[in-house]
């Protein structure tokens, strides 16, 4: 079945840096875009980026373009998120999420979610 | 971008009650809408793609409708592993966004 394992959240100061990982199976990951979403309690569900299923192209949501890059490895099956310049509103519940279908398609699975807390 | 506005935000309701969820979006948007189920502690659960169509596995008390700007999920018999919070979400243009959430719970 179609797995999803995030990992790399944690406790990060004002304007470091932090990576996500998400280990992908179950599927033929090499054929599928793949989403960042996050959740907090202040905001809600709020899509961050996705990356074509090649890495060709990608889209981030304003509040995090150019401080953060999605990017993929189909030859490990694994999702990034690089989030550089972080902010205290970057804190939240980090979900790697796999689209349904040929665009335009709804995400299907998600994962289990990676905390991310930004304090001093 | 493209706002969701769900209703209610809360909910209480008693099993076997009839329950709808509406979502309106404030441009219109076809059919492209999803709706999902979360529980405590979970990631959202995928219920309904396209307005209308019931994801395999997906209980058949479980409907959606609607096309351009308004849309509703529907429980014709709500059952104990329903109570949950529910979200809309549009994939019609980026950013994607998401209802605030419906919290149904137990009466």
């Amino acid at each position: 079945q179609v797995q999803l394992v995030e990992s790399g959240g944690g406790v990060v100061q004002p304007g470091r840096s932090l990576r996500l990982s998400c280990v992908a199976s179950g599927f033929a990951f090499r054929n599928y875009g793949m989403h960042w979403v996050r959740q907090s309690p202040d905001k809600g569900l709020e899509w961050v980026a996705t990356i074509l299923y090649d890495g060709s192209d990608e889209k981030y949501a304003d509040s995090v373009r150019g401080r953060f890059t999605i990017s993929r490895d189909n030859s490990k099956n694994t999702l990034f998120l690089q989030m550089n310049s972080v902010r205290v509103e970057d804190t939240a519940v980090y979900y790697c999420a796999k689209i349904y279908s040929i665009p335009p398609t709804p995400i299907d699975y998600w994962g289990q979610g990676t905390l991310v807390t930004v304090s001093s | 971008d493209i706002q969701m506005t769900q209703s209610p935000s809360n909910l209480s309701a008693s099993v076997g009650d009839r329950v709808t969820i509406t979502c309106r979006a404030s441009q219109s948007i076809s059919r492209w809408v999803a709706w999902y189920q979360q529980k405590p502690g979970k990631a959202p659960k995928f219920l309904i793609q396209k307005a209308s169509s019931l994801e395999t596995g997906v209980p058949s008390r479980f409907s959606g409708s609607g096309s351009g700007t308004e849309f509703t999920l529907t429980i014709s018999s709500l059952q104990p592993d329903d109570f949950a919070t529910y979200y809309c979400h549009q994939y019609h243009s980026y950013p994607w966004t998401f209802g605030r959430g419906t919290k149904v719970e137990i009466k």
